[in-house]
């Protein structure tokens, strides 16, 4: 069964200082993919950031880094230099590959303090 | 482009009654979804579609209908409504290249609040 993982409820970081958000996942799939998406309290849903399982590279959009640990099967999200305006609810998400199916954690709630 | 829109942004529904939440995208994806988020959980899948006439269910279908008649709309049926379909309903939509071995990210509308009471 395929399952998301997502172990910190609520977290809290200083502004300007980087954070890194947890996400295991399991899968007997081989090709598949991993995507973190943002909900500010404004309720819609941003995409961030995507992992492909063959994937050599750690994945990096702008502030955004996906540690990519593979045999771990860890997928976490570190935003670097953190702003007031990172404060939202992150989601880890992981597709396959044939099933176009997507699960997803229950989510991290991320306060940056000024 | 409009991406992925929904409509209405907000209902309440009393027990029993019907309605039909409106979700089109104009990015000429294939893949569309329906996802239901309860207060402080993650989403959760109602049904999917991979193309005009084919739908599926996901994990939770119960009291939902779907239909795909064109590969813009996925409308959401909810019939009978009941207090436990009171959430936040998400459409989405994502590119897929079946058969390439990718999986492309989704793109979501800003969501339907309903109600039932």
């Amino acid at each position: 069964a395929q399952k998301i993982t997502q172990t910190q409820p609520g977290m809290f970081v200083q502004e300007k200082e980087a954070v890194t958000l947890d996400c295991t996942y399991d899968t007997s799939d081989q090709s598949y993919g991993l995507f973190w998406y943002k909900q500010p309290s404004s309720g819609e849903i941003i995409f961030l950031i995507y992992q492909g399982s063959y994937d050599e590279q750690n994945a990096t959009e702008g502030r955004y880094s996906l540690n990519f640990q593979k045999a771990r099967k860890s997928a976490n999200l570190v935003i670097s230099a953190s702003q007031l305006g990172d404060s939202a609810m992150y989601f880890c998400a992981m597709g396959t590959s044939g099933t176009y199916k997507y699960i997803f954690g229950t989510g991290t709630r991320l306060k940056v303090l000024a | 482009n409009a991406g992925v829109t929904q409509t209405p942004k907000f209902r309440i529904l009393k027990i029993g009654q019907s309605m039909t939440l409106q979700c089109a995208q104009d990015m000429n994806h294939n893949y569309m979804y329906w996802y239901r988020q309860d207060p402080g959980m993650g989403l959760k899948l109602i049904y999917y579609s991979v193309g005009a006439g084919i739908t599926d269910k996901g994990e939770v279908p119960n009291g939902y209908n779907v239909s795909r008649s064109t590969t813009e709309d996925f409308p959401l049926r909810l019939e009978l409504a009941a207090p436990s379909q009171t959430s936040v309903y998400f459409c989405a939509s994502s590119y897929a290249s079946a058969g390439q071995g990718a999986v492309y990210e989704q793109y979501f509308g800003p969501g339907t609040r309903l109600t039932v009471t």
